[in-house]
């Protein structure tokens, strides 16, 4: 089936310090959305793509399309402790379906060192 | 609107047992998805409803496994004859229309553990 992998698994960053992780499929979506998970809570959407190239911001997160549609990346700058926890990509709508299914990544977890 | 609201939070069953889970949408969110979620993974996609309708389903719902929308609101998610591996996280989303440019919004989930 579908799969994306996302890289790194972990990371465990010192406060300040900028962060990159991404997302990448051997199939083509039509969405690519950004989501942080808290221990315990459902998924909060950070940022949402939905055309190739398209690089959107949101505070200090950066997220872009990939021009292929099948990878995303996703940027935080000056990272604060509050950061800390586990990142998913998520790609919505695979091939030229319109059920709106999103497919996760496995996640990244977050470590911020004060 | 106080988003998407999932009860009970936190399930504990005996294997065998049959459990009932209930999910509130953002209202006039007319999708509705249901995603099971194990530690250290990613949600994994089992159903979603367009107002009452059931539209997909995954392999992952077994027979086992029913979720209903009956008047295009709440839905639930029954899970008969419980076994281990059911236990997992189950989690709501909505979205307010099927097109591309709609994102989905998580409920906090119901926590299931199965003894």
């Amino acid at each position: 089936g579908q799969q994306l992998n996302q890289s790194p698994q972990s990371m465990f960053i010192q406060e300040g310090e900028d962060v990159s992780m991404n997302c990448t499929s051997s199939s083509i979506f039509n969405t690519w959305l950004w989501y942080k998970q808290d221990p315990g809570e459902g998924p909060v959407l950070l940022i949402a793509l939905y055309k190739a190239g398209e690089l959107t911001s949101n505070g200090r997160l950066t997220a872009q399309f990939g021009i292929t549609r099948k990878d995303s990346f996703l940027n935080i700058s000056a990272s604060i402790p509050s950061d800390v926890g586990i990142y998913f990509c998520a790609g919505g709508d695979p091939g030229s379906s319109n059920t709106g299914k999103l497919i996760f990544g496995q996640g990244t977890t977050l470590q911020v060192k004060p | 609107d106080t988003g998407v609201s999932q009860n009970p939070r936190h399930k504990i069953t005996k294997r065998g047992q049959n459990v009932t889970f209930r999910c509130d949408p953002i209202s006039e969110h007319n999708r509705l998805y249901w995603y099971r979620q194990t530690l250290g993974q990613g949600p994994e996609f089992l159903t979603y409803f367009q107002n009452e309708a059931q539209l997909e389903k995954s392999r992952l719902l077994s027979d086992r496994f029913s979720a209903e929308r009956p008047k295009g609101s709440f839905s639930t998610l029954e899970i008969q004859r419980t076994e281990q591996g059911d236990s997992a996280m189950y989690l709501c989303a909505s979205s307010l229309d099927g097109l591309s440019n709609q994102p989905q919004h998580f409920g906090d989930g119901t926590r299931l553990s199965i003894l």
